[in-house]
């Protein structure tokens, strides 16, 4: 089954306003990764994060990992045209020591 | 080069032809996934290879899908009697180790009319 779940599916947003996508998972995550897909291009690495409860910032972008290690967050403040693409979190499911995709959050900004 | 490498960058065939998609991975890299990409649709998983141990082909959707990987470099994926609903982006993916980032190709459009 599905080990990883993302939500929302689509955000549509005007320039200059703030979005957030979810991760959650069934099970504790070893670390999770966040992706960034521009549209036509290939999924670009963007941040990892291992420990309970970190929260790590790019500029306008701040990531954070539940303190349970089950969910996670990408926060982006004041979006611009150039955030447009599918953002992926991916974790590393406890004994299988393999990357689960979530589905992905598709972003659209408006100028 | 430095990154991921997948050929051929597009295919068209007809149906019931069989494909050949080839990876090459950054050198030294462990890891290596092959993912499905339908469009405007997320990334679905196919097989993952790590290191020497036994391929994890649980995302194959079907025995007409096959992959193959030598070693620690080059990898195929192979399908078979090709459907229409084959038809989608094929990304290739590798990885330093099992927990490190992902390094994605560019990836292989099929499409199979």
């Amino acid at each position: 089954g599905q080990q990883v779940m993302q939500i929302p599916q689509y955000q549509h947003v005007q320039e200059g306003e703030d979005f957030t996508t979810y991760c959650n998972s069934s099970t504790t995550l070893s670390n999770i990764q966040w992706y960034k897909q521009r549209p036509g291009g290939h999924p670009v690495f963007l941040i990892q994060l291992v420990k309970s409860g970190e929260v790590k910032k790019q500029k306008r972008l701040t990531f954070q990992f539940g303190e349970a290690k089950k969910n996670s967050s990408l926060h982006i403040t004041a979006t611009q045209t150039t955030d447009v693409g599918t953002y992926f979190c991916a974790g590393l499911v406890y004994n299988f020591n393999k990357f689960y995709f979530g589905s992905g959050t598709k972003l659209n900004v408006k100028p | 080069g430095a990154g991921v490498s997948q050929s051929p960058s597009n295919k068209v065939t007809e149906k019931g032809k069989d494909v050949e998609l080839r990876c090459d991975p950054i050198s030294g890299h462990t890891a290596l996934y092959w993912y499905r990409q339908r469009l405007g649709q997320g990334l679905e998983f196919l097989i993952y290879f790590q290191g020497n141990s036994a391929p994890d082909k649980s995302g194959l959707p079907s025995d007409r899908f096959s992959a193959e990987r030598t070693g620690e470099s080059v990898s195929t994926l192979t399908i078979q009697r090709t459907q229409q609903e084959d038809s989608a982006v094929y990304l290739c993916a590798s990885s330093p180790d099992y927990t490190g980032e992902l390094f994605f190709g560019e990836g292989s459009r099929l499409t199979v009319l």
